[in-house]
């Protein structure tokens, strides 16, 4: 089983609300990633959690705070969004995060438009 | 600054040849190499992968081909058929030694139409 599962597909917020995305894996992955794409762009990565501990942030600013409650679970919690966060949000995992050869499988995203 | 390039935003290809979606990158620090395919409003998924100490990885109808020398990677689909018709990322990572959490770094991507 190679699958990563994000919810909600998609989700529509205004600037003032708070909203949560979800992932999961039970690949026993120890690495897991978020990852933000606009369209005709490659993904870019917004966090890094490697053994449950935040190991990358990519200078993302405040209103996103991610958060591993467990292996499994990688939470990316939403607050005071502007219309150009809009984009598809990838949440992916990997067997460990130290070794450049671990394959990082993909979610199929959320896609979230900010008004 | 971009470190891995895919010159070609798209390429058609008729069912059945070759297809060659070529990837050029800058730092010579790059161990390992991916490439990814995604539909839209979906994921990217993984398709092959090669470390730096080959030159060729193949995995059924796809092969990548790296040239270190000339920091160029390329994927080549044969016979492609129509459910190839996707956007394909190569992406590099980089070994930060020390067990330092790695990064993919991605590319532009190239949309491959596969006509029938």
């Amino acid at each position: 089983d190679t699958e990563v599962t994000q919810t909600p597909k998609h989700l529509v917020m205004g600037m003032t609300n708070k909203k949560s995305l979800k992932c999961e894996q039970h690949m026993g992955h120890r690495a897991m990633y978020w990852y933000k794409q606009k369209a005709k762009k490659p993904p870019e990565l917004m966090f890094v959690y490697s053994y449950e501990k935040l190991s990358i942030n990519e200078s993302v600013p405040s209103r996103f705070s991610p958060e591993c409650p467990n292996s499994s679970l990688l939470n990316l919690h939403l607050h005071a969004l502007q219309p150009e966060d809009s984009a598809l949000y990838l949440c992916a995992s990997s067997e460990r995060a130290g070794r450049s050869s671990y394959e990082q499988y993909f979610g199929p995203g959320t896609r979230l438009t900010v008004t | 600054d971009q470190q891995v390039k895919q010159n070609s935003p798209s390429l058609s290809v008729q069912e059945g040849r070759i297809s060659i979606l070529n990837c050029d990158y800058t730092n010579s620090m790059f161990d390992y190499f991916l490439w990814y395919k995604k539909y839209p409003a979906e994921g990217p998924t993984f398709l092959i992968s090669i470390s730096s100490i080959k030159d060729k990885n193949e995995d059924g109808r796809f092969t990548v081909f790296l040239n270190k020398s000339a920091k160029h990677l390329s994927l080549h689909i044969v016979p492609s058929q129509p459910g190839d018709s996707a956007v394909y990322f190569c992406a590099a990572n980089s070994d930060r030694g020390g067990g330092a959490t790695n990064k993919l770094i991605f590319g532009t991507g190239t949309l491959l139409a596969v006509q029938p």
